[in-house]
């Protein structure tokens, strides 16, 4: 139990474009997703907390016209990141909590490569 | 707002032996320390973790302890193995919705 999935699991677009990206829960119900970036050789760094039908927080310097969020149910959160530039290029990992058990526990998805040329 | 410190950044040990990598967390609040493992081009994958009730946890060649006081907690991999090279985050939180905060990470290499 408590698989993560993101979709795509690479991309590659141009400048200027936008970019979807989904993230589900499988087999539990997500109170709450995390959207996450990593750069090479870094930590994870928070960009977004999404709660199912309401607006996401975003974190300090990230920006949220940027960086749309839809948490529309309780399995799926997406990420679009619009009017993509090269500096957007990085691995977008997405996060669930279970509703029901182990609330603190977060689940990681595989992540999504975005390279922007 | 929280901190976490992880060190060291880097970590090789031989086939066989103990790796040891130990984190720091700013705020007594906290009550919730994962630890998560990361392969090359993959996303963290949790491998233990530990609530502020419990001193220490056991699972196979793994083990967490925590300090409360002290407020550190380490995670130690026994009979290290090639397969344990990735990289390792220390996290920590108070819980419920709010936020994991990681620490740096280390890369961890276990020579054959």
């Amino acid at each position: 139990g408590a698989v993560v999935s993101q979709h795509p699991s690479r991309v590659i677009c141009k400048s200027g474009t936008s970019v979807k990206i989904e993230c589900r829960s499988l087999d539990f119900q997500a109170t709450t997703m995390f959207w996450y970036r990593q750069f090479p050789k870094q930590s994870l760094m928070l960009m977004a907390t999404s709660n199912e039908g309401s607006k996401a927080t975003y974190e300090q310097g990230v920006e949220k016209d940027k960086f749309l969020i839809n948490h529309a149910s309780l399995t799926l959160s997406t990420l679009t990141v619009t009017s993509a530039h090269p500096e957007d290029s990085s691995f977008y990992i997405c996060s669930a909590r279970n509703r029901v058990k182990s609330a603190d526990t977060q689940y990681f998805g595989p992540g999504t490569r975005l390279t922007v040329l | 707002g929280e901190n976490v410190e992880q060190h060291p950044s880097t970590l090789s040990v031989q086939e066989g032996d103990s790796a040891v990598i130990k984190c720091t967390y700013s705020d007594s609040a906290s009550n919730y320390f994962p630890w998560y493992k990361q392969e090359l081009g993959k996303g963290p994958q949790l491998i233990i973790d530990i609530r502020s009730n419990v001193g220490e946890k056991k699972d196979q060649r793994i083990a967490v302890t925590l300090n409360k006081t002290a407020k550190h907690f380490s995670l130690h991999i026994t009979e290290t193995q090639p397969e344990d090279s990735a990289v390792y985050f220390c996290a920590a939180s108070i819980g419920g919705n709010t936020p994991l905060v990681f620490g740096k990470g280390t890369r961890l290499s276990v020579i054959a």
